[in-house]
């Protein structure tokens, strides 16, 4: 079967332009989540969603940030006026829900590499 | 202070030798505990989960020490192939559990 598929792989922006990174999570898989990870660093979390509810975005850096999941399926983080401090890779990863408290595998996609020149 | 805390390394050892790393957590209120696994410029896959117990699966030995907050995996025989950044995931209570994951200890296992 199909395991998480991001799109783009990469992406080079200009300073100020707006991106937009796409997540198609595992078939049923309720919950989705979104991670920026530096070089040399681990996944950073920035937000979570269980179905279509955004139930965590505690991560996120800035207000340029936004993510949705309009249909509980295919998630799009956005991001406004894009900094240099912005360039990383962002992970989307998917799972099944756990009892309250606890998370099962998380299943990763690849990843968008992201510069902003 | 990181809430998740990994030694960087690298571990550089031999092929067939025993490794081991610790990953300290600070929320005593932690949940659960896995260790995941990343090669170069590829995405994290799941290593192991940790329980109470603590467990094993062939090769790898995950152990959960609470009382001292940190977690451990061990590596016997170590190949080649086990080359790569091993990270430690807590899941950390802040309103809901978010999963929070140390930077990883990157291990090399040369000839």
């Amino acid at each position: 079967g199909a395991g998480v598929s991001q799109s783009p792989r990469y992406k080079v922006a200009k300073r100020g332009q707006d991106v937009a990174l796409r997540c198609d999570p595992i078939s049923g898989h309720v919950s989705l989540f979104w991670y920026q990870q530096a070089l040399g660093q681990g996944p950073e979390f920035l937000t979570y969603f269980q179905n279509e509810a955004q139930l965590d975005k505690s991560g996120l850096p800035s207000d340029r940030f936004f993510a949705e999941r309009p249909e509980g399926s295919v998630s799009t983080l956005k991001i406004q006026r894009t900094q240099q401090e912005d360039s990383a890779v962002y992970l989307c990863a998917s799972s099944l829900p756990g009892l309250a408290g606890f998370y099962n595998e998380q299943f990763f996609g690849p990843g968008t590499r992201l510069t902003v020149l | 202070r990181k809430e998740v805390e990994q030694d960087p390394g690298p571990f550089n050892v031999p092929e067939g030798a025993t490794v081991a790393f610790n990953c300290t957590y600070s929320n005593s209120a932690s949940q659960s505990f896995f260790w995941y696994r990343q090669d170069c410029r590829k995405e994290p896959k799941l290593l192991m989960s940790v329980y109470s117990s603590g467990n094993e699966d062939g090769r790898f030995t995950a152990q959960l020490n609470r009382a001292s907050q940190y977690i451990s995996l061990l590596i016997r025989d170590s190949k080649l192939s086990d080359s790569a950044t091993y990270l430690c995931v807590v899941n950390v209570e802040g309103g809901s559990y978010i999963p929070t994951f140390g930077r990883g200890t990157s291990l090399i296992v040369h000839p």
